[in-house]
């Protein structure tokens, strides 16, 4: 069965410092794979996302990742972390079968120390 | 920009009583999503729909049902609400695709007494 697990449960960085959140899938097929943001009190936001070709991925808001299949992972990196990344963060993977499902992992926390 | 607006921020409702979730969309996709996430266990599907009067069973539909009746509007019931549905739920929307992102609502954070 398609799953994702994000491992870390809570994450905290100060504010300057790089930042790497875990993702792991596990999929038969070619994964579509995505990294939403979630900020306190909103709705879920397309950070980025791959399907083919290059394996590192830009997305909004200074973040990247990198798709590496022999490892089943997708982790999602910024540079240098800024205060206002505090949010949670989720990796997902679909489709679903021949559906638009996606599947969420349960979410990384992002605390930024000043 | 594509807005997905949902009727309330915050519900508060006894035990027993019917509850109507609404999510609109005002860019004419065809499919909608609803979501309820808990902490630690991420974002679970309830149900889904591909277009008006269509829905599919998410992973934990018991409890639920949905309705479409517009291509716009997605509605959550509660049939009789219990404790164990106190949670945050969230509605999406996504132009057919599996490659699509999904847009999501602020979300409606229910606590049943």
């Amino acid at each position: 069965a398609q799953s994702v697990t994000q491992p870390d449960i809570h994450i905290t960085v100060s504010e300057g410092a790089s930042l790497e959140l875990r993702c792991n899938y596990s999929y038969g097929a070619t994964p579509y794979l995505f990294w939403y943001v979630q900020s306190p009190g909103q709705g879920l936001q397309l950070l980025l996302k791959y399907f083919s070709g290059d394996t590192l991925v830009q997305g909004i808001k200074g973040f990247e990742a990198e798709f590496k299949r022999s490892q089943s992972s997708f982790n999602l990196r910024k540079p240098s972390v800024h205060w206002s990344d505090a949010a949670e963060y989720f990796c997902a993977v679909g489709p679903s079968y021949n559906t638009d499902k996606l599947i969420f992992g349960t979410g990384t926390r992002l605390q930024v120390f000043p | 920009d594509v807005k997905v607006t949902q009727s309330s921020r915050y519900l508060v409702k006894r035990t027993g009583e019917k509850v109507f979730l609404e999510c609109v969309q005002d860019m004419d996709h065809e499919n909608m999503f609803w979501y309820r996430q808990d902490p630690g266990l991420g974002l679970r599907l309830i149900y889904f729909s591909y277009d008006v009067k269509m829905k599919e069973k998410g992973d934990i539909p018991e409890g639920y049902s949905v309705s479409r009746e517009k291509k716009e509007r997605f509605s959550l019931i509660l049939e009789s609400a219990s404790t164990n549905q106190t949670s945050m739920y969230l509605c999406a929307t996504v132009a057919g695709g599996p490659y699509n992102e999904q847009f999501f609502g602020p979300g409606t954070r229910l606590t049943v007494l």
